[in-house]
């Protein structure tokens, strides 16, 4: 059972656009969600993180809107740049007892200049 | 601060040969994770250790993985016998305690079962 839906699988955006990934979750028991960056040959970095009481959060040019209701949560990328290309891969925790990231399938993203 | 390492960096094998992997966490991690990155997927847990404890195995194939750390510290993964659907990155991460707010992760091996 996949737990986190993440799209576009790929992204294409000119520098300067404004790229937004999406991810829909199923567990209801996920108490936090990050989004970890990935560039090749490297492993997943953490980018920014929400957790389910605030509906926005910001950092530098990266934010994440999040809709409980809806369980849905997104990333934006204000002012992309060509080194913002990388996959990037939402994940949801889960809750108390047993703290475990559940990942999407990630999104390719290419900022051409 | 040095991050995770993992050891080696690629690996070919035949189908039914047995292979394991190395993992040197962040100090003071207490909580060591190992991951399968199938291409084109996010990482799935395999296992996950707290100090030399294992805390959640319910992904691991204990029909032919087994992982173990010792002493609390390193952590090696174990396949036995491999198949050709093991071909994945095999990441290894680590955190500060068992809250998993944010993993560490080392670059991976790259596993090709042929």
């Amino acid at each position: 059972q996949q737990q986190v839906k993440q799209s576009p699988q790929s992204l294409i955006v000119q520098k300067g656009g404004i790229p937004i990934i999406n991810c829909a979750y199923e567990n209801t028991a996920f108490d936090y969600f990050p989004w970890y960056q990935q560039f090749p040959g490297k492993g997943p970095a953490l980018l920014i993180a929400i957790r389910p009481d605030v509906s926005e959060k910001k950092e530098g040019r990266f934010t994440i809107s999040f809709n409980k209701s809806a369980k849905q949560f997104s990333l934006h990328i204000m002012d992309s740049q060509p080194g913002d290309s990388a996959t990037y891969f939402c994940a949801g925790r889960s809750g108390a007892g047993s703290y475990q990231l559940t990942f999407g399938k990630g999104t390719k993203l290419s900022v051409i200049p | 601060e040095a991050g995770v390492a993992q050891s080696p960096r690629y690996k070919i094998i035949e189908k039914r040969q047995s292979v394991a992997f190395w993992c040197n966490p962040i100090s003071g991690h207490a909580t060591l994770y190992w991951y399968q990155q199938i291409l084109g997927q996010g990482p799935k847990l395999l296992i996950q250790f707290q100090n030399n404890g294992v805390v959640d195995d319910s992904q691991l194939p204990k029909d032919r993985f087994s992982a173990e750390r010792l002493k609390g510290v390193d952590s090696t993964l174990k396949i036995q016998p491999a198949k050709l659907e093991d071909s994945a990155v095999y990441l290894c991460a680590s955190s500060l305690d068992w809250t998993a707010l944010e993993a560490f992760f080392g670059q991976g091996t790259r596993l090709t079962v042929v």
